[in-house]
């Protein structure tokens, strides 16, 4: 069964840092690129980055929002990714879901297919 | 940035009803197009890929079409169980862009 299990979120004061990590199980995260989506409370859905797979040497894509503050990375031997926050702003306030977002291998072809429930980050003094 | 434009922002219907949700591109995005239905304090789930194809699971009175700007999500007979928010996503060009979302509530 595919997982994706985000943690790492907490109550964090403005300029401050912290670190999102997603577990990854029932498929081989190497073989595909994961995203990061983030939903402001009560507010719609935001793309906030990607890294891609091995086979496009894991590089990453990040929403003009959060780049030069969010970094994403990954330890595919533990299964897991992670989204690397600093400089945080009370706007960065949001649900952070991890999303396994593209898989081709020239015949089987999944986008955003499975995501995971999200954690909660709020920024505030 | 490509801009997705969905309407209606929200919407109320009844059990049985017919109901359709566009979405439209500022520029061409080819069928790069995922929909989505999210309920209050769950992940998203994907029900539409490529545009017009039906993930596996989904009950078939869901449908969705378009290509290039052009897009929309058809629910042909609402059940109770549909009454939520519906975003549309392009995957063509990044950023990647959804849609603000359609809330589906019961009339």
């Amino acid at each position: 069964e595919v997982q994706l299990v985000e943690s790492g979120g907490g109550l964090v004061q403005p300029r401050g840092s912290l670190r999102l990590s997603c577990a990854v199980s029932g498929f081989t995260l190497s073989d595909y690129y994961i995203d990061w989506v983030r939903q402001a409370p009560g507010k719609g859905l935001e793309w906030v980055g990607r890294s891609r797979n091995k086979a496009n040497s894991y590089t990453t894509e990040y929403a003009a929002s959060v780049k030069g503050r969010f970094t994403i990375s990954r330890d595919d031997s533990k299964n897991s990714l992670y989204l690397q926050m600093n400089s945080l702003k009370t706007e960065d306030t949001a649900v952070y879901h991890c999303v396994r977002s593209y898989y081709y291998d020239g015949s089987v072809y999944s986008d955003f297919d499975y995501w995971g429930q999200g954690t909660l980050v709020t920024v505030s003094s | 940035d490509i801009q997705m434009t969905q309407s209606p922002s929200s919407l109320s219907a009844s059990v049985g009803d017919r109901v359709t949700i566009t979405c439209r591109a500022s520029q061409g995005i080819r069928n790069d197009l995922g929909w989505f239905q999210q309920k209050p304090g769950k992940a998203p789930k994907r029900l539409i890929y490529a545009a017009s194809s039906l993930q596996s699971g989904v009950p078939s009175r869901f449908s969705a079409s378009g290509s290039g700007t052009e897009f929309s999500l058809t629910i042909s007979s609402l059940q109770p169980e549909d009454f939520a928010t519906y975003y549309c996503l392009q995957h063509n060009t990044y950023p990647i862009t959804f849609g603000q979302g359609t809330r589906l509530e019961i009339k």
